[in-house]
């Protein structure tokens, strides 16, 4: 089966730095996705992992740990537009995503 | 580029009616496209995969007979509900993909669909 785990909702302050974790459990691993939603809105792509290490796009980070089930997805210098739903996601055979539950970030001035 | 349109983006029915969606890739051919329902504050739940010229495969628990899902060219995805009840209420999302594989996977805006 597959189980995907992630903080429910967090809260941080305009121009901090939080980390959004995401355990897994999973068969036929074929990467990891980082979604942000925002209300009504279809999901946007924000990063992908297959291999082990962190992946560095502008103020956002991504983290994989295959052997551990982990990944984290860091965002920097926070800004109030940063307030979303960020899903994580992992891959499955013939292409499937497989989506947690997502976490509400609410970024406070 | 890839750009995945849906149509229309909200619809309101009368419980027993049918719908229909359509998920359109403008700018590609999409072998492979996914459908999903999101119900308020939770997740996207995969409904059914579909290939191009092929039936769809659908996820534990999704009523196929209920959910039709056509998959007729390469560009075209259809999702229709069918004898709608307010329980299926919900966003609607496709995803296409060219190749199948999932790191290229482009999402369609939704489709908002309410049963009165």
């Amino acid at each position: 089966g597959q189980n995907i785990d992630q903080p429910t909702e967090m809260t941080a302050t305009e121009g901090a730095i939080v980390q959004i974790n995401c355990t897994y459990q999973t068969s036929g691993f074929n990467g990891l996705f980082w979604y942000q939603q925002h209300a009504g809105e279809a999901p946007t792509f924000l990063s992908y992992n297959v291999l082990d290490g962190l992946e560095e796009k502008g103020r956002f980070s991504s983290f994989l740990s295959r052997s551990k089930g982990y990944s984290y997805l860091l965002l920097k210098e926070l800004q109030m537009k940063d307030s979303a739903s960020y899903l994580c996601a992992v891959t499955h055979q013939g292409g499937k995503l497989i989506f947690g539950q997502g976490t509400e970030l609410s970024v406070k001035p | 580029g890839a750009v995945v349109s849906q149509h229309p983006s909200w619809v309101i029915c009368k419980s027993g009616t049918s719908v229909k969606i359509e998920c359109r890739s403008l700018d590609f051919q999409a072998t492979t496209m996914f459908w999903y329902r999101q119900f308020p504050k939770q997740s996207l739940m995969l409904m059914a995969t579909s290939n191009e010229g092929s039936k769809a495969t659908y996820e534990q628990g999704v009523e196929k007979d209920k959910f039709l899902i056509n998959h007729a060219s390469l560009t075209l995805s259809t999702l229709t509900v069918t004898s709608a009840h307010p329980e299926d209420s919900s966003f609607y999302i496709c995803s296409a993909s060219s190749t199948g594989v999932s790191y290229e996977q482009y999402f369609g805006p939704g489709t908002r669909l309410t049963v009165t």
